[in-house]
């Protein structure tokens, strides 16, 4: 299957410890976006990439989040010093978007991954 | 900023009846409006969306929404569910205002489907 894959699926750290996620997107597709999911709310948006760019950032994405697409290919996330109110399940989607050109949002539609779940003590 | 409200949190249906979930947004210009779905253990997967022209759309498994602009809404509609529909349901709205614009997801509806 070419769909979005995550990983890990679950990852249980520390209180001020550092965490890397990985997203692997679906094969050409030129977007990228990170969302959050706590418990009882929708997803949340984080991030955005178009290939290699990223470009816009929630104001949720405080310093200790950082998030990379080098290749324009797959994405990390990391969190630096996890506090426990970073517990929570993190989403990775992606869109064809266009090769090249304007972003049109009019015809974009955005397909998730599994998800990692993150436990912080 | 552009918001969307999910009027119902857990919705308790016996199989074969009829499903409705609300959904309202805010925002007044032109949007791509989604609905999608999250079985249990599993991850989201977009239901049905709509873009433009028919305001009556129709997704997979038998669901279909209706765009109201009037009213803001996006309500999504089955006419007789299955057990197997069980699953936690999220409205998304998008401007459609050029550019790149983020997607923005409702708390979602809970269904639980009794056989």
């Amino acid at each position: 299957d070419t769909g979005v894959s995550q990983d890990p699926r679950h990852k249980i750290t520390k209180r001020g410890q550092n965490v890397t996620f990985r997203c692997d997107p679906i094969s050409e597709h030129n977007r990228l976006y990170w969302y959050r999911q706590t418990l009882g709310q929708g997803p949340e948006f984080l991030t955005y990439f178009q290939n290699e760019a990223q470009l816009e950032k929630s104001r949720l994405l405080s310093d200790r989040f950082s998030a990379e697409r080098p290749k324009g290919s797959f994405s990390t996330l990391e969190i630096q010093r996890t506090e426990q109110g970073d517990s929570a399940m993190y989403l990775c989607a992606s869109s064809p978007g266009l090769a090249g050109g304007p972003y049109q949002s009019s015809t974009d539609t955005q397909y998730f991954g599994p998800g990692t779940r993150l436990t912080v003590l | 900023a552009q918001s969307v409200s999910q009027h119902n949190h857990h919705v308790i249906l016996s199989e074969a009846a009829s499903l409705e979930l609300g959904c309202n947004y805010s925002y007044g210009g032109t949007v791509n409006l989604f609905w999608y779905v999250q079985y249990p253990g599993q991850h989201l997967q977009l239901l049905l969306k709509y873009f433009s022209g028919d305001p009556l759309v129709k997704g997979i498994k038998g669901f279909e929404a209706e765009f109201i602009k009037s009213k803001f809404s996006f309500n999504l509609r089955k006419p007789s569910v299955q057990w197997s529909d069980t699953a936690e349901y999220f409205c998304a709205v998008r401007r459609n205002s050029g550019g790149y614009q983020k997607v923005t997801f409702g708390t979602g509806t809970k269904l639980q489907v009794i056989p």
